[in-house]
């Protein structure tokens, strides 16, 4: 089946510390996945997907075929930082109708 | 200009009653969907519609049921509500690309139930 996973379900890093969310794909082919935010009792929003290749609030994530990952980074983190975050396939189900979304990653920053 | 609109925002009820939460969204998309947030942030797939087909996760309680007069409106009605119906509901809907892919889901506000 196909699964997206997240190790972490929470992360606490310093403020102006490097921070790196792990995620780790198990389908075959070429996924396409997202990273998506979700801020304190907000609503979640697409933080970048990995075909646009670009970086948003300093936050760059690679597709790495032969490691199957997708890892959300950034270099030195900030305050406002801390939320939710989700990787995730563009659908959130299989054609099983398992779901694949990751269970998310509570990022903390610390003053 | 909301995209994806959810009504109510907040929903306080008693045990055993029956309630709707509304979802509209105005991008065109062709496919709805609806979530669940448990306590604990974990996001966990109910529904997923697309073109008048839904797609039923076999795990969802047969008192959720999804109600879709168009398109662009998708709806979650709740009978008999119990105390583990407590979470926050977030309404998605996305579009395929041009290739048959699936662009990025937005999502509504989220309606916070609390069953008392």
């Amino acid at each position: 089946a196909q699964r997206v996973t997240q190790p972490e379900k929470l992360l606490s890093v310093f403020k102006g510390a490097p921070v790196e969310l792990k995620c780790n794909y198990s389908y075959s082919g070429s996924p396409e996945l997202f990273w998506y935010v979700q801020y304190s009792r907000q609503r979640l929003q697409l933080l970048l997907r990995h075909i646009s290749r670009e970086s948003i609030k300093g936050f760059t994530a690679d597709l790495n075929k032969g490691e199957t990952s997708f890892h959300l980074k950034k270099p030195f983190a900030q305050e406002e930082d801390s939320a939710m975050y989700y990787c995730a396939p563009p659908l959130p189900v299989d054609s099983n109708y398992q779901l694949i979304w990751g269970a998310g990653t509570k990022l903390i920053i610390k003053p | 200009d909301t995209a994806v609109s959810q009504t109510p925002k907040y929903l306080v009820t008693q045990m055993g009653n029956d309630k709707s939460i509304k979802c509209e969204q105005n991008l065109g998309h062709d496919t709805m969907y609806w979530y669940k947030q448990d306590s604990k942030k974990f996001l966990k797939i109910m529904f997923s519609y697309n073109n008048k087909e839904l797609i039923i996760n076999e795990t969802v309680p047969n008192r959720f049921s999804p109600k879709s007069p168009d398109k662009a409106h998708l709806n979650l009605h709740i009978n008999s509500l119990e105390l583990g119906d407590s979470a926050v509901y977030f309404c998605a809907s996305s579009q395929k690309d041009g290739t048959g892919g699936n662009q990025p889901q937005h999502f509504g506000d989220g309606t916070r139930l609390s069953i008392l």
